[in-house]
């Protein structure tokens, strides 16, 4: 593994449903964050995490949760899926939370009908 | 309350010069980034400015007026596969905040 990967790389999601999109990064980084991204409306953060243990939430973090269990996971879960949430997904990654360089994963494309 | 504004399409002709602006509004600010996305594909980093002036990398340089709260991504010798979206973006404590994005579509 070389960077940030994300799974699925795409899923179309019958409404209520629970998902949990994966990501996994090996550059050892302590910050991550997950965004959305819809057309004409940019990148949205919707949880960030620091450091291991901890996270946080972003612009939109409702409907959606996530988890921190160590250094390269950040598993982002939607629990009862709506159709506003389709979107792509992208997993994104900084050394720190002050720096401003972000690597980001290849994203996933999530549709719920 | 932060805002970015930057314009939604630009049009320029392969081997010319371009210029992508960007004003934002923000408290704390830390830094302006800039970042290249194609059709499909993953936000890749390009540049960042924390003090003013211009930052020179190859064919793309990033300019910062703090005081004026404006920035600006130049591209030099365009080419085709310069034809893709760029954000601008300010980090505030914890995370970036993207502007909207600029379509930029270099054509022959």
């Amino acid at each position: 593994i070389a960077g940030i990967t994300q799974a699925p790389t795409s899923q179309i999601l019958a409404a209520g449903r629970r998902m949990t999109l994966r990501c996994t990064q090996d550059m050892r980084h302590n910050a991550m964050y997950w965004y959305r991204q819809d057309l004409g409306l940019g990148l949205r953060l919707i949880h960030y995490s620091n450091t291991a243990g901890t996270t946080g939430k972003g612009e939109v973090p409702d409907g959606y949760s996530v988890s921190r269990a160590n250094t390269d996971d950040f598993p982002l879960t939607l629990a009862s899926a709506v159709p506003s949430q389709t979107s792509v997904y992208f997993c994104a990654s900084s050394e720190g939370q002050s720096t401003s360089t972000q690597y980001f994963g290849p994203g996933t494309r999530l549709t719920v009908l | 309350g932060q805002s970015l504004e930057q314009p939604s399409e630009v049009t320029a002709v392969e081997g010319a010069i371009v210029q992508i602006n960007c004003t934002y509004q923000t408290s704390g600010f830390y830094g302006l980034s800039w970042y290249q996305q194609h059709d499909g594909g993953a936000p890749t980093f390009l540049s960042y400015n924390a003090l003013d002036g211009l930052e020179e990398t190859g064919r793309f340089s990033s300019f910062l007026s703090r005081s004026d709260s404006y920035g600006y991504l130049l591209l030099q010798e365009l080419q085709m596969k310069d034809s893709a979206s760029y954000f601008c973006a300010v980090r505030s404590g914890y995370a970036l905040n993207f502007g909207k994005g600029t379509s930029l579509l270099v054509t022959p």
